[in-house]
């Protein structure tokens, strides 16, 4: 069974300091991952997704078959960065997605 | 485009009072999810539908029913409301690239 795992309920950075959101995930195959971002007061809304292999608000994520990972990264944390990011994954074919339970972004001023 | 809708967006319930939660897309998307976050807690799958006619469970289902008898339309119904169904409830669609939409939310308070 696929199944994504986000360690840390709660990160909490300074302004300015590097981000590293982690996400790990478990499938034999070859998974689409994305990472979905909830602004308060918002819903919740894609960031980005591996095959897109693009950078979203300064931030990047690569996928890491060998470690089966997929660690959300931003260099410079911005205090608009505070949100609570989820990591989720698609299987393929007529499979639904999977996300994980979230991690709880606060960026310091 | 509306995108995904839910309503309502708030709702107080009194312990064993019954209700549904109305969802309804315009995207023609196959999949839908229903969603719940308690406070400071991640997303837990309660229902979702593959299209119409087609439910099935997802991790927890006890306490909730659904129905899919069109494409655009997926209610989650609430029987017998108790204080551990409070929380948000999001419904949501998948579609192209498997990117999920999600609506606003339902906040339900049950008292």
């Amino acid at each position: 069974a696929q199944r994504v795992t986000q360690p840390e309920k709660l990160l909490s950075v300074f302004k300015g300091a590097p981000v590293e959101l982690k996400c790990n995930y478990s499938y034999s195959g070859s998974p689409e991952l994305f990472w979905y971002v909830q602004y308060s007061r918002q819903r919740l809304q894609l960031l980005l997704r591996h095959i897109s292999r693009e950078s979203i608000k300064g931030f990047t994520a690569d996928l890491n078959k060998g470690e089966t990972s997929f660690h959300l990264k931003k260099p410079f944390a911005q205090e608009e960065d505070s949100a609570m990011y989820y990591c989720a994954l698609h299987s393929g074919g007529y499979q639904k997605v999977t996300f994980g339970t979230g991690t709880k972004l606060q960026v310091i001023p | 485009n509306a995108g995904v809708t839910q309503t309502p967006k708030f709702r107080i319930l009194k312990i064993g009072q019954s209700m549904t939660l109305q969802c309804t897309q315009d995207m023609n998307h196959n999949y839908m999810y229903w969603y719940r976050q308690d406070p400071g807690m991640g997303l837990k799958l309660i229902y979702y539908s593959v299209g119409a006619g087609i439910t099935d469970k997802g991790e927890v289902p006890n306490g909730y029913n659904v129905s899919r008898s069109t494409t655009e339309d997926f209610p989650l119904r609430l029987e017998l409301a108790a204080p551990s169904q409070t929380s948000v409830y999001f419904c949501a669609t998948q579609g192209p690239g498997n990117t999920i939409y999600f609506g606003e939310g339902s906040w339900l308070t049950v008292v």
